[in-house]
C-alpha cells in the first residue's frame, strides 16, 4: 500500500483565499483523523471520521475550518476565509477500525501570507 | 485534560551513545502509548506501541516502557547512529475516547558522527 497521501506537499496562498486540502487514507482504514501541526503548539487533533462520519470536531478551530469525507477513499480539509495564523503543517492520519496504530501522510505545508 | 510533557526538547549525543527518551502523562487512565519519529519535513513514522496492559515493548535497538501509576514512558535507544538524528515523540490515547491522541511537544534528537 502507498501509505496515506496527501495533496498538495505545498500550499501558498493569500489571506483571504480558500485553501482546499485533500487526503487518501489507507484502504480498508475505517477512521481518519486530521491534524495540524505549530512551533507554538505542537500537533494538535482537528477532527476525526469513523466510517466517513465526523465524530468529533471540537478541535476545529473556527467556522473557517470545515471538513467532509464523501467516501472511504477520500477526505477534504477546507479553510474559508484563509488567514496568516493559519500557516501549519497539516497531517491526515488513518487507522483500522480499534485502538490500533495511526499512520501518517507526509502533511501539507500552509503558508498563508 | 491529559497533558504530555516531554524533557529534554533537544539532545545531542556523540555516535554509539545509548540514550534514554522521557514522556510523562497527567492521567494515568490511558488505553496505550505510542511513540514516534518526525523527520524534518516529513510525516510521523511509528515506532512503538504499548497497550496499557503492557510494560514494555522492543523493536531492533528501541525499547520502550512503561509505568502507567507514575505517568512515565521513556524510549531507549542503544548504541545510537547518525540516521537516529530526528524529533520524537510520545502520545497518549485515553482510555474513556481511544480515538484523541495527545501528543508532546517532542525530544529533538542530534547524533553527531
Amino acid at each position: 500500500d502507498a501509505g496515506v497521501i496527501q495533496s498538495p506537499r505545498h500550499e501558498v496562498t493569500e489571506m483571504g483565499q480558500e485553501v482546499t486540502l485533500r487526503c487518501k487514507p489507507i484502504s480498508g482504514h475505517n477512521s481518519l483523523f486530521w491534524y495540524r501541526q505549530t512551533m507554538m503548539r505542537g500537533l494538535e487533533l482537528l477532527i476525526y471520521f469513523n466510517n466517513n462520519v465526523p465524530i468529533d470536531d471540537s478541535g476545529m478551530p473556527e467556522d473557517r475550518f470545515s471538513a467532509k469525507m464523501p467516501n472511504a477513499s477520500f477526505s477534504t480539509l477546507k479553510i474559508q476565509p484563509s488567514e496568516p495564523r493559519d500557516s501549519a503543517v497539516y497531517f491526515c492520519a488513518s487507522r483500522e477500525q480499534g485502538a490500533g496504530e495511526q499512520y501518517f501522510g507526509p502533511g501539507t505545508r500552509l503558508t498563508v501570507t | 485534560k491529559q497533558e504530555v510533557t516531554q524533557i529534554p526538547a533537544a539532545l545531542s549525543v556523540p555516535e554509539g551513545e545509548n540514550l534514554v527518551l522521557n514522556c510523562s502523562f497527567t492521567d494515568s487512565a490511558i488505553y496505550n502509548l505510542q511513540w514516534f519519529r518526525q523527520d524534518p519535513g516529513k510525516g510521523l513514522t511509528s515506532l512503538l506501541l504499548i497497550q496499557s496492559s503492557q510494560r514494555e515493548q522492543t523493536s531492533g535497538r528501541l525499547n520502550a516502557s512503561l509505568d502507567k501509576s507514575s505517568g512515565r514512558s521513556t524510549l531507549y535507544i542503544a548504541a545510537s547512529q547518525p540516521g537516529d538524528s530526528a524529533t520524537y515523540l510520545c502520545a497518549v490515547r485515553p482510555r474513556d475516547n481511544f480515538n484523541k491522541f495527545y501528543f508532546g511537544s517532542g525530544t529533538k534528537l542530534n547524533v553527531k558522527p
